[in-house]
C-alpha cells in the first residue's frame, strides 16, 4: 500500500541557517514525489515534483529535494531559510496505477526564529 | 490565467442547514478531488472524480455528496450540516505528471 511518512512533525530553525526536511515512501512502482507548502488559512502550493530522470530537483523558493531510491526517501533542502518560509510542508506521493490519487504525509510545521 | 477557485472562502451556517461549496477551474483538468483538512492536520481524502460523471468516495468516510457534471466544476454538498463538519475543505485537480493544484480552500463552521 502507498504511504508516505514525515518524521519530523515539528522543526525550528534560524533565519540563514539551512533546512532539511525528511520524507520516506512506501510504493511499489515508480513513484511520482511531490512537495508542497501550506500557509496559515491557504491551500497548498506546489513546490517541487520528481518523476524520473535527475534525482536532485529544483523547485520555486530555492527549494531542492533529492529523490534517492535506496533509502526511499525524497528530503526536502533549503541553504539559507527566510522568515517567510515559515509554514506547513507536506510530502506527497502520486500513485497513478491504483486510482489516480495523491498520498499526503502529515505534514512538518516550520517555525523561523530571527 | 488557468487557476482553481473555491467559494465561499469561509462560511459560518447553522446546524441543520444544505450547504454546497463551489469548486471550479480553469485548466482543464480530468481529475478533481476534495480535501478535507483540520487546522494544522493532516489532508483526507473524501471524494475524488476522473470526469464527467465520474465520481468515487475517498480513504475517509464522509456525509457529503459531490457532483461533475462539467469538466470544470465540482461541487461538494452537504445536506444537513452538523458541527462535526466543522473543518476546512480544499478542492484539487491534475493531470499526469503535473501535481495537484489546489485551490484556496474553504473554511466551513457550523454552529
Amino acid at each position: 500500500a502507498q504511504s508516505v511518512t514525515q518524521p519530523d512533525i515539528h522543526i525550528t530553525v534560524s533565519e540563514g541557517a539551512s533546512l532539511e526536511l525528511r520524507c520516506n515512501y512506501s510504493y511499489g512502482a515508480t513513484p511520482y514525489l511531490f512537495w508542497y507548502v501550506q500557509s496559515p488559512g491557504q491551500g497548498l502550493q506546489l513546490l517541487l515534483k520528481y518523476f524520473s530522470g535527475d534525482t536532485l530537483v529544483q523547485g520555486i523558493k530555492g527549494f531542492e529535494a533529492e529523490f534517492k531510491r535506496s533509502q526511499s526517501s525524497f528530503n526536502l533542502r533549503k541553504p539559507s531559510v527566510h522568515w517567510s518560509d515559515a509554514a506547513e510542508y507536506f510530502c506527497a506521493v502520486g500513485a497513478w496505477g491504483t486510482g489516480n490519487q495523491f498520498y499526503f504525509g502529515t505534514g512538518t510545521s516550520l517555525t523561523v526564529i530571527p | 490565467e488557468a487557476d482553481i477557485y473555491q467559494t465561499p472562502r469561509y462560511l459560518v451556517i447553522g446546524t441543520g442547514k444544505k450547504i454546497t461549496l463551489e469548486c471550479s477551474q480553469t485548466m482543464g483538468h480530468d481529475k478533481m478531488y476534495w480535501y478535507q483538512q483540520d487546522p494544522g492536520m493532516e489532508l483526507h481524502l473524501i471524494h475524488y472524480s476522473y470526469g464527467v460523471n465520474s465520481t468515487e468516495k475517498g480513504d475517509l468516510s464522509s456525509e457529503s455528496t459531490v457532483s461533475r457534471i462539467r469538466t470544470e466544476h465540482f461541487p461538494l454538498t452537504l445536506e444537513s450540516a452538523r458541527p462535526s463538519h466543522t473543518s476546512q475543505y480544499l478542492c484539487a485537480s491534475s493531470e499526469l505528471y503535473e501535481g495537484a493544484f489546489f485551490g484556496q480552500g474553504t473554511r466551513l463552521t457550523v454552529v
